[in-house]
Order: C-alpha cells, then sequence, then structure tokens
C-alpha cells in the first residue's frame, strides 16, 4: 500500500535557527496537505499543494510540491518558541478519493 | 460552529470490557474519519465513511473493532472486547469533499 515517510523523526533546534522536514511518497500524489499538531493537541490544517513544483509561503513557513509530485518539503525561517510541535505531511492518491494518507511525521522542538 | 466533537476526552476502563468512542461532525461535512494515533504507529487511518456510507474499512485492526454511521451527525467507533495494546489517541476529523480535514480534540484510550 502507499507508505509516506518523513525525515527526520526529530529536529530539536536552537530559537532562531531554520527548520526542514522532508516527506516522500511511494506512490505518485494528487495533492499533498500540510498539518501541525502542538503537544496534547490534534492535527490542525496548515497548506493544500496541488501542482507540480508548486511553492507556498505563509509567514515564515515554505511549502514545496515535488516536480514528480512524490515529495514535498517545509521550511520555517527562523523558529520562534511556537513553532513547537509535529508537522505532518499528508498525500492524497487520487482526485476523487477523500483519504489521506499522513506521513510518519516530524517533531520539532525548540531551545529557548 | 463547534468544530467536530468528541466524547469521551479520557476513558479509562480494564480490560475486556466493551469501549464506545463518539463523534459529531461540523453541519454538512459528508467524509468522516476515525484515526488512531500511538508513539509507535503514528496515525493510522481505521475507517473511513462518505454520506454515512463506510468506504474503506482496511485500516481497522480486527473483529474486535467496529463502526457505525447511523446518520450525518454522529459516528461510533467501538472495541469489543477492549485490550491494553488498544490504548492510544483515537481522533475523528471530517471534511466537505476533498478539502482539508478538521480534526476533533480525541479520545485518550488507556486499557488496564
Amino acid at each position: 500500500g502507499q507508505q509516506v515517510m518523513q525525515i527526520p523523526q526529530y529536529q530539536h533546534v536552537q530559537e532562531g535557527e531554520d527548520f526542514t522536514t522532508y516527506c516522500n511518497s511511494s506512490t505518485t500524489l494528487s495533492n499533498i496537505q500540510w498539518y501541525k499538531q502542538r503537544p496534547g493537541g490534534h492535527p490542525v490544517f496548515l497548506i493544500q499543494l496541488v501542482k507540480s513544483g508548486e511553492v507556498k509561503k505563509q509567514k515564515r513557513l515554505t511549502f514545496q510540491f515535488g516536480e514528480a509530485k512524490k515529495n514535498s518539503s517545509l521550511h520555517i525561517t527562523a523558529t520562534q518558541t511556537t513553532d513547537v510541535g509535529t508537522y505532518f505531511c499528508a498525500g492524497r492518491k487520487g482526485i476523487g478519493n477523500e483519504k489521506l494518507t499522513f506521513g510518519t511525521g516530524t517533531r520539532l522542538t525548540i531551545i529557548p | 460552529d463547534a468544530g467536530v466533537i468528541q466524547s469521551p476526552r479520557h476513558e479509562v476502563t480494564e480490560m475486556g470490557q466493551e469501549v464506545t468512542l463518539r463523534c459529531k461532525p461540523i453541519s454538512g461535512h459528508n467524509s468522516l474519519f476515525w484515526y488512531r494515533q500511538t508513539m509507535m504507529r503514528g496515525l493510522e487511518l481505521l475507517i473511513y465513511f462518505n454520506n454515512n456510507v463506510p468506504i474503506d474499512d482496511s485500516g481497522m485492526p480486527e473483529d474486535r473493532f467496529s463502526a457505525k454511521m447511523p446518520n450525518a451527525s454522529f459516528s461510533t467507533l467501538k472495541i469489543q472486547p477492549s485490550e491494553p495494546r488498544d490504548s492510544a489517541v483515537y481522533f475523528c476529523a471530517d471534511s466537505l469533499g476533498n478539502q482539508p480535514q478538521h480534526f476533533g480534540d480525541g479520545t485518550r484510550l488507556s486499557i488496564l
């Protein structure tokens, strides 16, 4: 079945440093979504990428969708303590398919 | 809008007991998903419904697990009999078609 892997599994960064998490799917995706889960919370939607090679920005967050639509990345510039949490990518295989396959997640810890 | 509502928030019970988790989706959102989250296995999709009909239950671990959606505003996930390895956080999420998923606060289940 479809697998979505993320690296790294854990990342500890000094506040103000940059952070990147990478997402790789075993199959081509129709689109990919990113979610953030704060400690003790639930996943919250951040963004969706649909087009091959697409790049979207949300303030300090930059999201990319690979040309082959099998990988994606999330980059955070100048991390802040509010960025703490686990970041998940989630891929959708077919356009008419509501099912998402969530990645393994990257847990980000910020050292003040 | 109150969002996706799950109950109970916490459940502690002894192995062998029946456990019923409940979910009320956002009005009008026609897809409903049940996930299980553990440290070892991450966020796993158990089953999802579209317009109250089960579409994919391939993630349901075994016959001890069952899920129903008798109407558009209510779903249950039942475990009978429960076992210690079922301990996890169970999330219900919904979406409108292919739109982003909205997660409930989850039920933290502990089976002793």
